[in-house]
């Protein structure tokens, strides 16, 4: 089946401080989302991104779906933004749905 | 709107029990999904289903079964519980097509013991 990995594992921050994390997969892919889940374990959808480039409000997301990679930018984080951050693919006809290896993000005052 | 709901939030169970996971969405969603989360790991899925009497399994089926008889509920059955599955299981659930976003419940904590 498909690979998805995304570095880094884990990452520390001051809080202001800016971040990119990285989401790779091994075959084409029909859709990708990212993820957030909070340290209380929900799981809430940021971004549906196939291709291009999405902004909302701190967070932007870039997808290029030919090399294979998404890329979520966080700006200015806040302690608010600590938890695992996944990134989601579908394949197999949009039917499957394969979450990658997940970052840990913990932001520090 | 409740959204996907499972039941229930907590379990423990003694090795060789067994019991259902339920799920249900109110969203009219025809895709549902099954994910378990180990402690520190990603998600990885178990079984997912199309529509009412469609299932089809995921990366870890093995230890679970599914069965679809509306298209509101997706109960997740464990028969014969092992500790290699006590975990977080979360459902998903979404519309048909290629741009729509996937919808989780808030999980169920399982302790095998």
């Amino acid at each position: 089946g498909i690979q998805v990995e995304q570095s880094p594992p884990d990452l520390i921050l001051q809080e202001g401080a800016n971040s990119t994390l990285r989401c790779n997969f091994s075959d084409s892919v029909n859709n990708l989302q990212w993820f957030h889940q909070n340290p209380w374990g929900q799981l809430i959808n940021l971004f549906y991104i196939p291709s291009g480039t999405k902004q909302n409000g701190r967070l932007s997301a870039t997808t290029v779906a030919t090399e294979r990679y998404s890329l979520l930018y966080i700006s200015s984080s806040q302690t608010t933004d600590s938890g695992v951050y996944f990134c989601a693919v579908h394949s197999g006809g949009y039917q499957k749905v394969t979450f990658g290896t997940g970052t840990k993000l913990q932001v520090i005052p | 709107n409740a959204g996907v709901t499972q039941t229930p939030k907590f379990r423990i169970l003694k090795i060789g029990q067994s019991m259902t996971l339920q799920c249900a969405q109110d969203m009219n969603h025809n895709y549902m999904y099954w994910y378990r989360q180990d402690p520190g790991m990603g998600l990885k899925l178990i079984y997912y289903s199309v529509g009412a009497g469609i299932t089809d399994k995921g990366e870890v089926p093995n230890g679970y079964n599914v069965s679809r008889s509306t298209t509101e509920d997706f109960p997740l059955r464990l028969e014969l519980a092992a500790p290699s599955q006590t975990s977080v299981y979360f459902c998903a659930s979404r519309l048909q097509g290629a741009g729509e976003k996937l919808f989780f419940g808030s999980g169920t904590q399982l302790s095998v013991l």
